[in-house]
């Protein structure tokens, strides 16, 4: 089944940590994005990437940081700079990145992230 | 930048019957896609219907349709026969046609279907 995998579904950080999220589609998408959901709130852009080695920040990029070494997986680090980490981490991908066609975006399932 | 304003934080609705949620936005782009996206308790986000700016006729999907009115820069969804299933959190969405193509999220309007 192609889709895309989120992991952990949960995830419990001690305040100071830095922490991992893992985002992986067998898509064959060329962008991919993180949003992040708190409550009484949208989905806001964290960070997105068109192409493999090539990320952009979104609108709250302060305290993550991104990689995308390969075309299939876009990890999302949550650093202790983060002041508020707490919160619905959500992966997306979408078929291309440039053009004006459209191009939908299909969601991962979300990880939970509780600082302790 | 782009904007958008969900101005409904909770619905409800009796089973059966019709509901519409509004969605309004600002943009100074003539050419754009917006979307409502429901998100049900899994909170796994699933894409109910799109419109492409250009297009005039209004998008349908089964029981959802929507009510797009470009120079009010309004986007409401309505759902007719409205049934359990369709009890979620549901977010309009705007999109750029240019660069990266990334998503602008409404607030969000929780939806209860009541039996």
């Amino acid at each position: 089944d192609g889709g895309i995998t989120q992991s952990p579904k949960y995830l419990f950080r001690k305040e100071g940590q830095n922490v991992t999220l893992s985002c992986e589609q067998n898509l064959n998408h060329d962008a991919m994005y993180w949003y992040r959901q708190d409550p009484g709130q949208g989905l806001r852009l964290i960070y997105y990437s068109q192409i493999v080695n090539d990320f952009q920040k979104g609108d709250i990029a302060e305290g993550y940081s991104v990689s995308r070494e390969k075309k299939e997986s876009f990890p999302l680090t949550v650093t202790s700079a983060q002041k508020n980490p707490t919160a619905f981490y959500l992966c997306a991908s979408s078929p291309t990145a440039a053009g004006s066609s459209y191009n939908e975006q299909f969601f991962g399932p979300g990880t939970r992230l509780t600082v302790l | 930048a782009q904007t958008v304003t969900q101005s409904q934080p909770e619905m409800s609705v009796q089973e059966a019957e019709t509901v519409t949620l509004s969605c309004t936005y600002d943009t100074s782009e003539s050419d754009y896609y917006l979307f409502w996206y429901k998100q049900p308790p899994s909170r796994q986000m699933i894409l109910v219907i799109r419109q492409e700016a250009y297009k005039q006729q209004n998008a349908t999907e089964n029981r959802f349709s929507v009510n797009f009115q470009k120079a009010a820069k309004s986007f409401s969804l309505k759902i007719s026969d409205s049934q359990l299933g369709d009890a979620a959190m549901y977010f309009c969405a705007y999109r750029s046609p240019q660069g990266a193509q990334k998503l602008v999220f409404g607030q969000g309007t929780r939806l209860t279907i009541n039996p």
